[in-house]
């Protein structure tokens, strides 16, 4: 079974707090890609980063670090020092050798002044 | 701005009718994707196109169909609408051989 998981619902932080989101995902494929969206208010959805299979090196980008663990089947994304900016419906999704993009539920994060 | 643009942006129209959703993918882009996002099933893959060929369908109702033309656009055509029908449909595209897809501004489909 395919399937991406962010058990978190909803979160909500101070500005300036750190704060991580979770993302576990199932496959069977040896060679797949995950990613991370951003849908802010507006309603776009955002591209943020993408990662294959075969790279678990851990990537930061300003403020934003994810954590790709194969052993646990899992790509968690930590924000640093949020701001209110950063309040949007963040999705984790798995991209596999059958050309399809499954997305998880979503976590609203809230980030309070 | 992703790049992918799709029109309309908002569509209102009453159950029973069909309607037809437009997107141009970014430019050398070759792959379209359709998506629905509703509240109850949040964001679910319908359709993949490449280079005017059908690659993947997810869950796409038979009500609905889409079609990719030879300069890359793609229409997705939704029929009997029904009031479960109202969604937000993204469109998205890639490049060959990258994974990561860009999406459009999405089409909020209202079904009345």
């Amino acid at each position: 079974a395919q399937k991406v998981t962010q058990a978190q619902t909803e979160i909500s932080v101070v500005e300036k707090e750190d704060v991580t989101l979770d993302c576990v995902y199932e496959t069977r494929d040896t060679t797949y890609y995950l990613f991370w969206y951003k849908q802010p208010p507006s309603g776009e959805l955002v591209f943020l980063i993408r990662r294959n299979s075969f790279d678990e090196q851990n990537e930061i980008s300003g403020r934003y670090s994810w954590n790709f663990q194969k052993s646990t089947s899992s790509f968690n994304f930590t924000i640093t020092a949020s701001q209110v900016v950063d309040s949007a419906v963040y999705f984790c999704a798995l991209y596999m050798s059958s050309y399809k993009l499954i997305f998880g539920s979503g976590t609203r994060l809230l980030v309070r002044p | 701005d992703s790049g992918v643009t799709q029109t309309p942006k908002h569509l209102i129209t009453a159950t029973g009718q069909r309607v037809t959703l437009r997107c141009s993918p970014r430019s050398g882009d070759l792959s379209v994707y359709w998506y629905q996002q509703s509240l109850d099933q949040g964001l679910q893959f319908l359709i993949q196109y490449y280079n005017g060929e059908e690659r993947a369908k997810g869950n796409i109702l038979e009500r609905f169909s889409a079609q990719q033309f030879p300069d890359l656009h793609s229409e997705l055509n939704l029929s009997s609408l029904e009031l479960g029908d109202s969604a937000l449909y993204f469109c998205a595209s890639s490049a060959p051989s990258r994974g990561e897809q860009f999406f459009g501004p999405g089409t909020r489909l209202t079904v009345l």
